[in-house]
C-alpha cells in the first residue's frame, strides 16, 4: 500500500492563479481531511469527507474548495492564490472517527 | 483560550534524560487523545492514543485527567532519535475532526 499520496510536493504560484492540490489513498478509508500548518505552528482544519460525495468545512475553509467524487480522492482547491496561503498543506484519511489518521508528505505551497 | 494548549519549547535535554510534556484541552465533550510526532520537514505520525487509564509503550507514557482536562506524555531514558516535535490531539466530538496543539520541540543532546 502506497498509503497517502500527495501532487505536487512544492509548488510556486503568483497572486490570483489557482491550482488543485491533489490527495490519493489506497486504504479505502471513508474519512478524509485537509489540513495547513504554517511556521512554527499546529494543524489547522480546511475542509473534511466522510464519505464520497460528502464534504464538510472545518476550521479555516475560506479561500478553499474540495470535491470527493471517489473514496480514494480528495482534490483541494485554490481560486485566487492569496500570500496568506503560504502553507504546508497535509492530506490524511481514517477508517473511522476516532481511528488514527494517516498522513501524505505534504505539499510546500509559496504564494508570491 | 485556543481549543488545545501545549508547553512552549524547546526542550533541550541530554540523552538518558526523562522528559514530560504537558497538554491542556477547553472542551470539556472532548473524546479522543492522542500524541503525534512529526519530524523536521515531515508529516505527523501518531505516536499513542491516550486513554483514561494511562498507558505506556516502552519508553513512553501518556496519561489523561478528564477532571483537569490535561493530557501528558512522559519519555524516559531519552534517545538521540526522539528529536522531534509532539504535537497534542483532541477529537472534541464524534466528528473525526481533530484539533491539533502548536507543538513542543525536543532536542536530544549527545
Amino acid at each position: 500500500n502506497a498509503g497517502v499520496t500527495q501532487t505536487p510536493k512544492f509548488r510556486i504560484l503568483k497572486i490570483g492563479q489557482s491550482m488543485t492540490l491533489q490527495c490519493t489513498q489506497d486504504m479505502n478509508h471513508n474519512y478524509m481531511y485537509w489540513y495547513r500548518q504554517d511556521p512554527g505552528m499546529g494543524l489547522k482544519l480546511i475542509y473534511y469527507s466522510v464519505g464520497a460525495g460528502i464534504t464538510d468545512k472545518g476550521e479555516v475553509p475560506n479561500g478553499y474548495n474540495v470535491s470527493r467524487s471517489t473514496t480514494e480522492d480528495f482534490p483541494l482547491r485554490l481560486e485566487l492564490a492569496a500570500p496568506s496561503q503560504t502553507s504546508v498543506y497535509f492530506c490524511a484519511s481514517s477508517w473511522d472517527t476516532q481511528e488514527t489518521q494517516y498522513f501524505g508528505p505534504g505539499t510546500r505551497l509559496l504564494v508570491l | 483560550r485556543k481549543e488545545v494548549e501545549q508547553d512552549p519549547g524547546p526542550f533541550n535535554v541530554p540523552e538518558g534524560a526523562t522528559v514530560a510534556f504537558n497538554c491542556t484541552y477547553s472542551n470539556s465533550a472532548s473524546q479522543s487523545f492522542f500524541w503525534y510526532r512529526q519530524d523536521c520537514r515531515k508529516e505527523p505520525k501518531l505516536l499513542m492514543s491516550v486513554y483514561s487509564s494511562g498507558n505506556e509503550d516502552g519508553r513512553f507514557t501518556a496519561q489523561l485527567n478528564r477532571a483537569s482536562q490535561y493530557i501528558s506524555l512522559l519519555i524516559r531514558d531519552s534517545k538521540l532519535s526522539d528529536s522531534a516535535t509532539y504535537l497534542c490531539v483532541v477529537t472534541p466530538s464524534n466528528t473525526g475532526k481533530l484539533i491539533f496543539g502548536q507543538g513542543t520541540t525536543l532536542q536530544v543532546k549527545p
